[in-house]
């Protein structure tokens, strides 16, 4: 049973670009979330999503950062004009459903973003 | 808001003695789920024990146990017999049960160096 994907692994952009990260949920999953990690520091929730839906959008900066999860693919999250300081690791976690005891998060690999 | 403190940045253990790595949180709910993250240096989150509040039995995964403390707030994960493969980085987790509130809040973590 394939895990959450996330591609790119590595990704670089000169300051000004935009950034498009992919997430492909564990399948049967239907809930997606993405985390942005600093260096040296822990986790940071940036929004959770449901198919066609934004749940929870409370941890996003509210300029140039968007995210989707459309009805068909996987979800995206989308830096428009990156600055040095969105250089981190992104990660994306996945969860079944809401039950107690089935709705673990289960993480990608991440994808490091560096900007030039 | 949630919060959640690792008060050990880095931690040290001989190979095959047991190891004891800190986690309090602050919450006025009554019920959440905690959970141990293991990040080695792949960078992978992998899931390592999940304790839900209202169980008052600390969870257990092979080598991996918790002292959860509900009262105290404090989540404490004990390592037995440590091997070299558990040296990563350790975070610990709090999420709320209530519904709508997904999202995992990270402490900063916690390195975990394994001494041959």
């Amino acid at each position: 049973n394939a895990g959450v994907m996330q591609n790119p692994r590595h990704l670089v952009r000169r300051r000004g670009q935009e950034a498009r990260l992919r997430c492909s949920p564990m399948k049967g999953h239907s809930h997606v979330y993405w985390y942005r990690q600093l260096p040296e520091e822990g986790l940071k929730f940036m929004v959770y999503l449901q198919k066609e839906n934004i749940i929870d959008e409370s941890g996003m900066p509210k300029e140039r950062f968007s995210a989707e999860f459309p009805k068909e693919g996987p979800s995206i999250l989308r830096i428009q004009q990156v600055v040095r300081g969105d250089s981190a690791a992104y990660f994306c976690a996945s969860s079944s459903t809401r039950l107690a005891g089935t709705d673990t998060q289960y993480f990608g690999p991440g994808t490091r973003l560096t900007v030039l | 808001a949630q919060t959640v403190t690792q008060s050990q940045p880095e931690m040290s253990v001989q190979e095959a003695e047991t190891v004891t790595l800190s986690c309090t949180y602050d919450t006025s709910e009554s019920d959440y789920y905690l959970f141990w993250y293991k990040q080695p240096p792949s960078r992978q989150m992998i899931l390592v024990i999940r304790q839900e509040a209202y169980k008052q039995q600390n969870a257990t995964e092979n080598r991996f146990s918790v002292n959860f403390q509900k009262a105290a707030k404090s989540f404490s994960l004990k390592i037995s017999d440590s091997q070299l493969g558990d040296a990563a980085m350790y975070f610990c987790a709090y999420r709320s049960a209530q519904g709508g509130s997904e999202k995992l809040v990270f402490g900063k973590g916690t390195k975990l160096t394994v001494n041959p």
